[in-house]
């Protein structure tokens, strides 16, 4: 019974492409999250939605466009991907706000060539 | 300065030993506070809470300081298991909403 999921695992492509990461949780959670992990294992959020509502936008590109059908869902659109754009991708959830404990999902390895 | 700062490692201890890991924050409005866990190519997972009195879970204990803006994880007889990089969290407040801040990580390694 997985909490968080994510798919795909793995995602490999060239510059220039379009590409989806999509994202369910089951915990029952209000609020959802993207968060990148670069080379450097340094962990950043991107985005936070709270009952499919955009709260946080961490200046992002706008090339990345978090979509939240339902408060289950958040999937992650990336348009024109950049070789920069490489590093795991890793969805969250948390019951409450940013402040609550998250839980995330196993991470979605993006390599762009 | 950076809002959660931790040493990188990493620690290199024998199995049985005792490793304490520190971090510190900027924002002294931080209300919420966490020591994550991550192993190689997964992902970050919660270790425990880390309240104002201090807390103990087992084998590990987790102090805070609000004062001096630092928070504290030492693990006692280190198992082979504990093998993993350890996040520091803090919230901070922006913009009127709450988010979490993860430390670049504490890595620590032990051996038989």
């Amino acid at each position: 019974d997985t909490a968080v999921s994510q798919t795909p695992k793995y995602l490999v492509t060239q510059m220039g492409n379009d590409k989806s990461i999509k994202c369910e949780q089951n915990l029952g959670h209000d609020t959802m999250y993207w968060y990148k992990q670069d080379s450097k294992k340094f962990l950043k959020i991107m985005f936070s939605y709270n009952n499919k509502e955009l709260i946080i936008n961490e200046t992002v590109p706008n090339r990345f466009s978090p979509k939240s059908p339902d408060k289950a869902h958040l999937n992650l659109h990336i348009n024109s991907l950049e070789l920069g754009d490489s590093a795991v991708y890793f969805c969250a959830s948390s019951q409450l706000g940013g402040k609550e404990t998250q839980y995330f999902g196993p991470g979605t390895r993006l390599l762009v060539l | 300065r950076k809002e959660v700062e931790q040493d990188p490692g990493p620690f290199n201890v024998p199995e049985g030993a005792t490793v304490a890991f520190n971090c510190t924050y900027s924002n002294s409005a931080s209300q919420s506070f966490f020591w994550y866990r991550q192993d190689c190519r997964k992902e970050p997972k919660l270790l425990m809470s880390v309240y104002s009195s201090g807390n103990e879970d087992g084998r590990f204990t987790a102090q805070l300081n609000r004062a001096s803006q630092y928070i504290s994880l030492l693990i006692r007889d280190s198992k082979l298991s504990d093998s993993a990089t350890y996040l520091c969290v803090v919230n901070i407040k922006n913009t009127g909403f709450q988010k979490l801040v993860f430390g670049t990580g504490t890595r620590l390694l032990v051996s038989p």
